[in-house]
């Protein structure tokens, strides 16, 4: 089975800053990646696919980026609607989410 | 519109079964998957299995044993069952439409809470 190691777990900052979580696969998944945002009491959104690829309706200010074992979700100039919880997940062998990263505001 | 509800007991007894529903709409089974997912409370999230659009399941290898999924077509839903429920299989469970083999999950439901308790 494929694991996924999302990191950090939790993350605070300030309005207006940017913030860079990151997951590893235990081998390569071909950017079979997705990222989703999940807010208390909701189901999870998809956010980004195909690791880069930016879903319907999802700001800008979202990107993703890596290839191989190694992503990234990136939040450009934070906005107090971002304070959720963001999983990563790969689809390139069923399916596997890491852990979860907790972004509250500073 | 796709819309996906997941209907159940709230409550099952340990050592029970749960039998959960996942209702579609604006979407086809014979050609979309649906996958169940659980998240235990303030924990993340866990892939428990899917059903493909030609029938055919696969299951996460650690529950794979206790997990059943199944679908009426012609009332546009997809069922779950798991037998020798544990305290540790309390959590939210989703249905999750994938369009195809190889995409995101882009559709979800909002979920519904099971607490495994006596």
């Amino acid at each position: 089975d494929i694991q996924m190691t999302q990191s950090p777990a939790s993350l605070s900052a300030s309005l207006g800053e940017t913030v860079t979580i990151e997951c590893r696969a235990s081998e390569d998944i071909y950017s079979n990646l997705a990222w989703y945002q999940q807010k208390p009491g909701n189901s999870p959104q998809l956010l980004i696919y195909d690791a880069n690829s930016l879903a319907d309706g999802v700001p800008s200010r979202f990107s993703g980026s890596g290839s191989g074992t190694q992503y990234s979700l990136k939040i450009n100039s934070l906005q107090s609607e971002d304070v959720a919880s963001y999983f990563c997940q790969q689809y390139n062998n069923y399916d596997t989410f890491g852990a979860g990263t907790k972004l509250e505001l500073k | 519109q796709v819309q996906l509800k997941e209907s159940g007991p709230g409550l099952v007894q340990p050592s029970q079964t749960l039998s959960l529903t996942c209702t579609v709409s604006g979407l086809s089974l014979t050609s979309n998957s649906v996958s169940w997912i659980r998240q235990p409370p303030g924990k993340g999230l866990e892939w428990m299995g899917v059903i493909w659009s030609n029938g055919g399941t696969d299951y996460n290898s650690a529950i794979k044993s206790r997990l059943s999924i199944s679908r009426d077509t012609s009332k546009s839903q997809v069922f779950l069952k798991m037998n020798s429920l544990q305290t540790e299989d309390t959590a939210m469970y989703f249905c999750a439409r994938r369009r195809l083999p190889g995409y995101p999950f882009d559709y979800w439901g909002q979920g519904v809470m099971v607490t495994v308790s006596s």
